[in-house]
């Protein structure tokens, strides 16, 4: 399976500030995702990332909340903007290999929000 | 929109006992995955079941995918401390994968 990196592993943040976290993946996949994981919560899609298109949002989720960038098949990042406490929560980022699209998870990135 | 119902909610069991848990849909899907994580880590794949009646095991692990293919469940056996985790199903189809709410087992030694 992929291996998969995310910067940052951790922050804190401030209130109405941005942060962009990566995912760094060490072979190319077709398939990458972004997870939110609330404290003490189940994982939720946010949206899939697209190589070279406008990524693809679930439901309650929105680009411009939710930026997202796929310049290759080995990259994305995911910025959370305008933050507010509610954001704070584990960002995960998932490649989909193997014969249904398992989902491979990098160590996700812990934010808190002030 | 789409929901897996995963129960227990939450288990606390003796080392050396067996563990069931299982999951369930409204729709029909072609996969199963289970997967635990550990604190601080992201989610790490323990079985995948891709066809309906499917039964696999993995060590001490055991999944069946429901004949249905709106089921499974995941069995533990002999558990030790080491299992404690949080276990998810997720299902649906390519792309398109859900997460249940997850089972979180605590084992004493």
């Amino acid at each position: 399976s992929a291996v998969i990196s995310q910067k940052p592993s951790r922050d804190i943040c401030q209130r109405g500030t941005s942060l962009t976290i990566q995912c760094q993946v060490d072979s190319q996949v077709t398939m990458m995702f972004w997870y939110r994981q609330q404290p003490g919560q189940s994982l939720t899609l946010i949206a899939t990332a697209n190589q070279g298109s406008e990524a693809t949002y679930e439901s309650g989720f929105v680009i411009d909340k939710f930026p997202i960038s796929r310049p290759n098949l080995t990259f994305s990042t995911l910025t959370v903007s305008n933050m507010s406490p509610e954001d704070s929560s584990i960002y995960l980022c998932s490649v989909g290999q193997g014969a249904a699209g398992e989902l491979f998870f990098g160590e996700g990135s812990r934010l808190t929000v002030l | 929109g789409q929901q897996l119902n995963q129960s227990p909610q939450s288990m606390f069991i003796q080392e050396g006992e067996d563990v069931s848990m299982n999951c369930t849909s409204s729709s029909i899907f072609n996969t199963w995955l289970w997967y635990k994580q550990d604190p601080g880590e992201g989610p790490v794949l323990l079985i995948a079941l891709y066809k309906a009646g499917e039964l696999t095991s993995n060590g001490r692990l055991t999944a069946q995918f429901g004949i249905t293919r709106k089921d499974s469940f995941l069995n533990i056996s002999a558990s030790i401390p080491s299992d404690v985790g949080i276990y998810f199903c997720v299902s649906g189809n390519t792309g398109k994968l859900i997460f249940g709410q997850g089972t979180t087992l605590q084992v004493k030694p």
